[in-house]
């Protein structure tokens, strides 16, 4: 199993470009999250799926949007791109167990710079 | 939202010494986890605790899920260069997806 994967691991975007950040999974989990983490502190949640065709806002969603058409897949998408967003993305995904057993696995991250 | 506070925010220490940290809340968590992030790679589970009360060990890692569930500790043995990183604790509240609330991390650096 590669687990999580994400593309890209490095990225510079121009102020008011879009992009398109990746995650797959071959866990077969149903959830799978989207984090930022900037530089210094923790992950903060952005969006969040519990399966295919669900998601929803985490802590702070604001500038992205996200989809979930497979299992597998949850791509994270900036539409315009700011400063504010410069950060460290993290994609991660669990089972959908409620009572242990269900920790988050993380992929390696896709850094992003916006000038 | 939620917070989470951990401390220490950073340590230097001597190989060999042994380490604690600590999360502390003002919510309850259903489980505690601790991660640890290598720099430029995401977070890797090291323990899960899952029990109030719960005292749990991975090697030289032993962690306890404190018996009011709004805190827990990481104690690191016998530190090794290799156990240079950031630590985070997590909090998990079960529901609609079991979603984590992370601590600042501390970052931990050992001299040879």
């Amino acid at each position: 199993n590669a687990g999580v994967t994400q593309t890209p691991k490095f990225r510079i975007l121009k102020i008011g470009q879009s992009m398109t950040l990746q995650c797959t999974q071959d866990m077969n989990h149903n959830y799978m999250y989207w984090y930022r983490q900037d530089p210094g502190m923790g992950l903060k949640l952005i969006y969040y799926s519990v399966g295919a065709g669900i998601t929803d806002k985490g802590e702070v969603p604001n500038g992205y949007n996200v989809s979930r058409s497979t299992t597998e897949d949850f791509p994270l998408r900036l539409e315009l791109a700011a400063p504010s967003q410069t950060s460290v993305y993290f994609c991660a995904s669990s089972n959908h167990r409620l009572a242990g057993y269900n920790e988050q696995f993380f992929g390696p991250g896709t850094r992003l710079t916006v000038l | 939202g939620q917070q989470l506070n951990q401390s220490p925010q950073s340590m230097f220490i001597q190989e060999g010494e042994d380490v604690s940290m600590n999360c502390t809340s003002s919510s309850i968590f259903n489980t505690w986890l601790w991660y640890k992030q290598d720099p430029g790679e995401g977070p890797v589970l090291l323990i899960a605790l899952y029990k109030a009360g719960e005292l749990t060990s991975n090697g030289r890692l032993t962690a306890q899920f404190g018996i009011t569930r709004k805190d827990s500790f990481l104690n690191i043995s016998a530190s090794i260069p290799s156990d240079v990183g950031i630590y985070f604790c997590a909090g998990q509240t079960y529901g609609a997806g079991n979603m984590l609330t992370f601590g600042g991390g501390t970052r931990l650096m050992v001299k040879p």
